[in-house]
């Protein structure tokens, strides 16, 4: 049973656009969400995060979105530039209860030029 | 500076024969994690540790064993009963507050 869900396994966006990643979650324990960024052949690298406390956070060019009434995250890329191409993660974890974070499968993003 | 390495990126295995992976970290983390990557299944957890000389299962851990002898290492072993070894191994740690995972460079096994 996942608890992370990212139902979009790719998406292709045109440089210079936005590009969203959706997440959704099933689990009313978790209380911190992650994204991470993969290139292949390399370990995921940290992206952005937010707290349950809050529906937003931004990092740059990179927003996270939460909405916890519909147990769903997304992350904004804007503008998207040919090294955003790569799987993005998205994670979540119960901070107090556990230490374990929950990936879900990733979604490839590929920006065209 | 710190971080956790991998080692060795790139490894070959002979079907029936047991491999460890090796796993390293200097950033002073009490938890550290195995996973595995295959293609359209994400990352799958095989085993943790969360203190010294204490580790447990993962989702996948059948065909894997463990040890955790000192804080800064978590080799994985693949033993001869893993039925498709073949895969992208990342090994991660953390300080245990939930704040996330630092992630190694990964090791591609292939069985041949």
């Amino acid at each position: 049973d996942q608890q992370v869900k990212q139902n979009s396994p790719s998406l292709s966006v045109q440089e210079g656009r936005i590009s969203i990643l959706n997440c959704d979650y099933t689990n009313s324990m978790f209380d911190y969400f992650l994204w991470y960024k993969k290139y292949p052949a390399e370990g995921p690298t940290f992206l952005i995060s937010i707290s349950s406390i809050k529906d937003k956070n931004e990092d740059g060019r990179f927003t996270v979105f939460l909405n916890k009434s519909a147990k769903h995250l997304s992350l904004h890329i804007v503008p998207s530039q040919p090294g955003d191409s790569a799987v993005y993660f998205c994670a979540a974890s119960a901070m107090y209860r556990d230490d374990k974070i929950i990936f879900g499968k990733g979604t490839r993003l590929h920006i065209l030029p | 500076d710190g971080g956790i390495t991998q080692s060795p990126k790139y490894l070959f295995r002979k079907e029936g024969q047991n491999v460890t992976l090796s796993c390293e970290q200097n950033l002073n983390h009490d938890a550290m994690y195995w996973y595995r990557q295959d293609p359209g299944q994400g990352l799958r957890l095989i085993y943790y540790s969360q203190i010294v000389n204490d580790f447990q299962k993962g989702d996948i851990a059948e065909g894997y064993s463990v040890s955790r002898e000192k804080k800064e290492s978590f080799p994985l072993t693949v033993t001869s009963a893993q039925k498709n070894p073949t895969a992208f191994y990342l090994c991660a740690s953390s300080s245990g507050q939930g704040y996330g995972y630092t992630f190694g460079s990964g090791t591609r096994l292939t069985v041949v």
